[in-house]
């Protein structure tokens, strides 16, 4: 099976736009999950979709927004961009989310200048 | 709220010598606990990981972590290190249930030839 895919893969906005980040899960996975890894915070769970309806989400601000289409990809929007907002951003998937094992993908790396 | 210290930022082994990366963790209940790799420019990758029953866990690439509740730790130990293994590791703990992840920091292996 393929592996979770993001895109873009690098990405370079200015402060006060917004942008979409694209993922593509594991073939037969229904969760997908989002993080956010700067140096100063490390790791972060944004949030978690599974079969298209939020299920949990991570303590960030209204302006990160996700969604899910019925084929289990998922998009994550970021409005309104800060300069904090640089990071890579981490797709993962898993075939149940809860307690199941997460798969990857190489990341998004966002730029705000 | 759970949490997860990695106490070690840096560590530096040299080729073939044993390993132990420690992970401790807050978490009132039985934890789910992980274990990931990061390579430069790579998203996460699972090593192994505890949900239950036997506390010596094996994992992948000769990878083995033991739960010890009385200590709250989840350390990953490999026995001989080769130069590949130079990553970052990072250690997780989820809360039963609903998963929702939270990482240590991170300790970055460093491996002399």
């Amino acid at each position: 099976k393929a592996g979770v895919t993001q895109t873009p893969r690098y990405l370079i906005k200015t402060r006060g736009q917004q942008v979409t980040l694209s993922c593509s899960p594991i073939s037969g996975h229904r969760s997908v999950s989002w993080y956010q890894q700067t140096p100063g915070q490390g790791l972060q769970f944004l949030f978690e979709y599974f079969s298209e309806t939020q299920r949990n989400k991570g303590n960030f601000p209204g302006r990160f927004s996700g969604r899910q289409f019925s084929n289990s990809r998922s998009e994550m929007n970021v409005s309104t961009l800060e300069l904090g907002d640089s990071a890579l951003y981490l797709c993962a998937s898993s075939e149940l989310g809860s307690t199941d094992t997460q798969y990857f993908g190489p990341g998004t790396r966002l730029t705000v200048l | 709220a759970q949490s997860v210290t990695q106490p070690d930022i840096h560590i530096t082994v040299s080729e073939g010598a044993s390993l132990e990366l420690r992970c401790n963790y807050s978490y009132g209940a039985t934890p789910y606990l992980f274990w990931y790799v990061q390579s430069p420019g790579q998203g996460l990758q699972l090593l192994l990981k505890y949900f239950s029953g036997d506390t010596l866990v094996q994992g992948i690439k000769g990878f083995e972590a033991e739960f010890k509740r009385s200590q709250s730790s989840f350390n990953l130990r490999k026995p001989s290190v080769h130069w590949s293994d130079a990553a970052e590791y990072f250690c997780a703990v989820g809360s039963g249930g609903s998963y929702i992840p939270t990482f240590g920091r991170g300790t970055s292996l460093i491996v002399h030839p």
